[in-house]
């Protein structure tokens, strides 16, 4: 089983503030997935990273693959309040293509 | 862009009751839909993977008996929870996949069904 162990679990913050929220696994992953979920709502793709080493941008987020494809982290800029959501790394992997969800973040930011 | 509508999106039953959610793919067909539950403020938890004409995968420790996955045609999948009891009270998600699926193709979620058992 992969898993994938998603820190900080919880995070509060002002509004300005920037953040870093990590995933890491021991398991090598085909690709990684970063999702924002506000709640009583499906997950919504924020992006997909491939290739280890990789960095994608998205407006004020941004994300890295390890070189190993093991980890990811997501870094925000001068947070928004309406950046408030649980934010979740999901790496696909196995032979049925199956998307294994880290625990989530659960992102506060105050005003 | 692809489309994934559940219904119903909030039921509430009786405890010993059967629930059927379901989860449609509208522009797209689903050869693969997956079913995950989801917890107050926790992460989403795969219960199975379903092929369509095939039978559903189940992760471990899901009672397949219990929890019972219909993917007859590519559009349509079903979840029923049979008798139903106050721990099954959860948050319920699917997602589909078109065919021809690679590690980069993307997976549709549907909004999810929140299911209260009294």
């Amino acid at each position: 089983t992969q898993l994938l162990e998603q820190s900080p679990q919880f995070l509060s913050i002002q509004e300005g503030e920037n953040l870093t929220v990590y995933c890491n696994s021991s398991s090598v992953f085909s690709s990684l997935q970063w999702y924002r979920q506000e709640p009583g709502e499906g997950p919504v793709l924020l992006v997909t990273v491939v290739t280890g080493g990789e960095v994608k941008k998205l407006k004020r987020l941004t994300f890295q693959f390890g070189d190993a494809r093991k980890d990811s982290s997501l870094h925000i800029t001068a947070a928004q309040t309406g950046d408030t959501g649980l934010y979740l790394c999901a790496g696909f992997g196995g032979s049925n293509y199956k998307l294994t969800f880290g625990k989530g973040t659960l992102l506060t930011v105050n005003p | 862009g692809a489309v994934v509508s559940q219904h119903p999106s909030r039921v509430i039953c009786k405890s010993g009751t059967s629930v059927k959610i379901e989860c449609r793919s509208l522009d797209f067909q689903a050869t693969t839909m997956f079913w995950y539950r989801q917890f107050p403020k926790q992460s989403l938890m795969l219960m199975a993977t379903s092929n369509e004409g095939s039978k559903a995968t189940y992760e471990q420790g899901v009672e397949k008996d219990k929890f019972l996955i219909n993917h007859a045609s590519l559009t349509l999948s079903t979840l029923t929870v049979t008798s139903a009891h106050p721990e099954d009270s959860s948050f319920y998600i699917c997602s589909a996949r078109g065919g021809g699926a690679t590690y980069n193709s993307p997976l549709h979620f549907g909004n999810g069904t929140r299911l209260t058992v009294t």
